[in-house]
């Protein structure tokens, strides 16, 4: 399983685009990448896959390299509604082994 | 998205009783789901991998006799923490796997447990 590792925090204002970058370089052929937000006292929440280049949907964008070393997901305009835990994770055995994951703050 | 969901949100036992937790694959069936424990400030851990049908995988570490896991149907798993104690007190959180293809894991909203 290939390991992650990201900020253990990040700080952004309302109204701003916050882009978390996650390193993976270990990533397997068939290894496909998955980020979740997790606020306290709940379960991850599941935000956006990929496998190489782009993908958005309605909440966020994830940009993968040629690579695939790394991946950045990009949450435009955040709100104070975002601070929470985000978790990048790599894998397509099952199993998900979470990294500490970036505490991103966001401040008025 | 696929929902998820678990049962009890919280329970309060006392030392030496034991405890069931219920999850469920509301609208999908789920052949593999999942089992984390969270301590505070903590990420979550990898306990084990519910198969339906079939044995659990553990991780190591995680004993199999104090958290009996059972896959009985595909859309449920349950998992009994047996003679709780202080220390198992923790945000115990399932998930379940859609999809062959590729890893989309969708998570319940967590149990807390206190074992008093």
């Amino acid at each position: 399983l290939a390991k992650t590792t990201q900020p253990i925090s990040m700080d952004s204002y309302e109204g701003q685009e916050v882009n978390i970058t996650c390193s993976h370089n270990n990533i397997a052929t068939n290894d496909y990448i998955t980020w979740y937000q997790q606020f306290p006292s709940q379960g991850p929440r599941f935000i956006i896959q990929g496998y190489k280049t782009k993908v958005t949907n309605e909440v966020a964008s994830l940009f993968i390299p040629a690579d695939r070393k790394s991946s950045t997901l990009s949450l435009p305009r955040v709100s104070l509604s975002d601070t929470a835990v985000y978790y990048c994770l790599v894998g397509d055995t099952g199993k998900l082994i979470f990294g500490q994951g970036t505490t991103l703050q966001v401040k008025p | 998205g696929a929902v998820v969901s678990q049962h009890p949100s919280r329970v309060i036992c006392k030392s030496g009783t034991s405890v069931k937790i219920e999850c469920r694959s509301l609208d999908f069936q789920a052949t593999t789901m999942f089992w984390y424990r969270q301590f505070p400030k903590q990420s979550l851990m990898l306990m084990a991998t519910s198969n339906e049908g079939s044995k659990a995988t553990y991780e190591q570490g995680v004993e199999k006799d104090k958290f009996l896991i059972n896959h009985a149907s595909l859309t449920l798993s349950t998992l009994t923490v047996t003679s709780a104690h202080p220390e198992d007190s923790s945000f115990y959180i399932c998930s379940a796997r859609v999809g062959r293809d590729q890893e989309t894991q969708y998570f319940g909203p967590g149990t807390r447990l206190l074992v008093l």
